[in-house]
């Protein structure tokens, strides 16, 4: 059974600051895993999807990694402004290509000023 | 070009009633997935809907209903409302049932009193 962890639960930072999101997921046999913003209120935003084959995904300021043999991805924000604060959830499938997707409880990220 | 739309975007029920929420995927997209998320949790899934049939379901009682018309727009009926059900549901489409990444909704927010 497909189960992802997300450290911190908070993360509090000031503006211009390079950040790292962790996940983690038990079940490697995935092919990708992907990274959503959530803002209050709201529905998500897909940030990255990352196949199994890339093991590196880059947008913009954001850059994520997925390492299938320890069971981690990271999510790497550069130069925080305060714009990128939200809740920032990964989902992986249950099981390989799998369109059922098990999230995370996320993090929370605040940007200061 | 549309993104997914999600109806009614607030609800209120009391418990024990019944009630019914929509969804029109984004255009293109004949696959749509159905998540609850409960607040300070990660989505869920519920299930998901391609050809007009149930693909996958969730951990769900049989109280959580759904219907895809020819349209490809979706429902998602919950009878006998509990306490518990009080969450945002979000609604995904995808085009094709395993294919990633799904485009995600704002969401319904259901209360329950």
């Amino acid at each position: 059974k497909q189960e992802v962890t997300q450290i911190p639960a908070a993360l509090s930072v000031p503006e211009g600051e390079n950040l790292v999101l962790n996940c983690s997921f038990t079940d490697s046999a995935i092919y990708n895993l992907q990274w959503f913003r959530q803002d209050p209120g709201k529905g998500l935003t897909s940030l990255l999807l990352i196949q199994s084959s890339q093991r590196e995904q880059t947008s913009g300021r954001l850059n994520a990694s997925l390492d299938k043999s320890s069971g981690r991805s990271t999510l790497y924000i550069a130069a925080s402004q305060p714009g990128d604060s939200a809740t920032y959830l990964c989902a992986a499938p249950t099981q390989g290509g799998s369109e059922k997707l098990v999230f995370g409880k996320g993090t929370k990220l605040t940007v200061n000023p | 070009d549309a993104g997914v739309t999600q109806s009614p975007t607030h609800l209120i029920k009391t418990r024990g009633q019944q009630v019914t929420l929509r969804c029109s995927p984004k255009s293109g997209h004949d696959t749509v997935s159905w998540y609850q998320q409960a607040l300070g949790q990660g989505p869920q899934f519920i299930f998901q809907y391609y050809e007009e049939e149930e693909r996958q379901r969730g951990n769900f009682p049989d109280r959580f209903s759904g219907h895809q018309f020819p349209n490809y727009s979706s429902e998602l009926n919950v009878n006998a409302l509990l306490l518990g059900d009080s969450a945002l549901y979000l609604c995904a489409s995808s085009f094709g049932p395993a294919r990633q990444p799904q485009h995600f909704g704002d969401g319904t927010r259901l209360s329950i009193l």
